[in-house]
């Protein structure tokens, strides 16, 4: 089942925060972010696992919640840069696993 | 540098014609990838690798082959049975001490004439 991404849509100023959910119906071992620019390959962000850790990218951080079984994605003092599309991955046991992914969110961030 | 090249960037169908897009990687990961993205989704598993001469259907493997005869190398034939081939295709590796991350290639555009 692919997980739901929400919002689907975002539009920011520059400076602005945002955050991205990712759920599933299925129990979670580990939640894959990436972020593609239009027309080229996704870029991975990071990577949790089953633990509910939280981790950070620069002024980017995302948490794992085992038993909602879901994922969010924060998005601090938003740049230019950060416009693209985000989508997470939900995987099973760990190695060499299949990821399922959401559909997206689509962030735009204007001066 | 270490990475994955894909290749074509763009890549042209005719009606009834097998295409073959090419995926390789030097980062000497075991597992290799093909997924399918189509405007607006999210990306779905066409086939997957976890080791050289074995491969397995992904969830949507139907007018598709791969093989994987050499570590580096995972090619995907798209024939002529697949009917509507028109999207963008990334290959995908994973391995080594960070066996859970999956890089991708720049991906290759397929449109049909």
């Amino acid at each position: 089942q692919q997980p739901v991404q929400s919002p689907q849509a975002v539009i920011l100023r520059e400076g602005e925060d945002a955050v991205i959910n990712c759920s599933s119906s299925k129990a979670l071992y580990s939640v894959h972010w990436y972020r593609q620019k239009h027309g080229e390959a996704p870029v991975f962000l990071m990577i949790l696992l089953k633990g509910g850790e939280q981790k950070g990218h620069e002024k980017i951080s995302a948490s794992f919640n085992e038993k909602k079984q879901q994922s969010s994605l924060y998005l601090t003092a938003s740049q230019l840069s950060y416009s693209g599309t985000y989508f997470c991955g939900t995987g099973g046991s760990g190695g060499y696993n299949k990821l399922i992914f959401g559909a997206g969110t689509r962030l735009a961030v204007h001066p | 540098d270490g990475g994955i090249t894909q290749s074509p960037k763009y890549l042209f169908r005719k009606e009834g014609q097998n295409v073959t897009l090419s995926c390789e990687q030097n980062l000497n990961h075991d597992a290799m990838y093909w997924y399918r993205q189509d405007p607006g989704q999210g990306l779905r598993l066409i086939y997957y690798s976890q080791i050289v001469n074995d491969f397995q259907k992904g969830d949507i493997a139907e007018g598709y082959s791969v093989s994987r005869e050499k570590k580096e190398s995972f090619p995907l034939t798209v024939t002529s049975a697949q009917k509507n081939p028109t999207a963008f295709y990334l290959c995908a590796s994973s391995g080594g001490q960070d066996q859970e991350t999956q890089y991708f290639g720049p991906g290759t555009r397929l449109l049909v004439l």
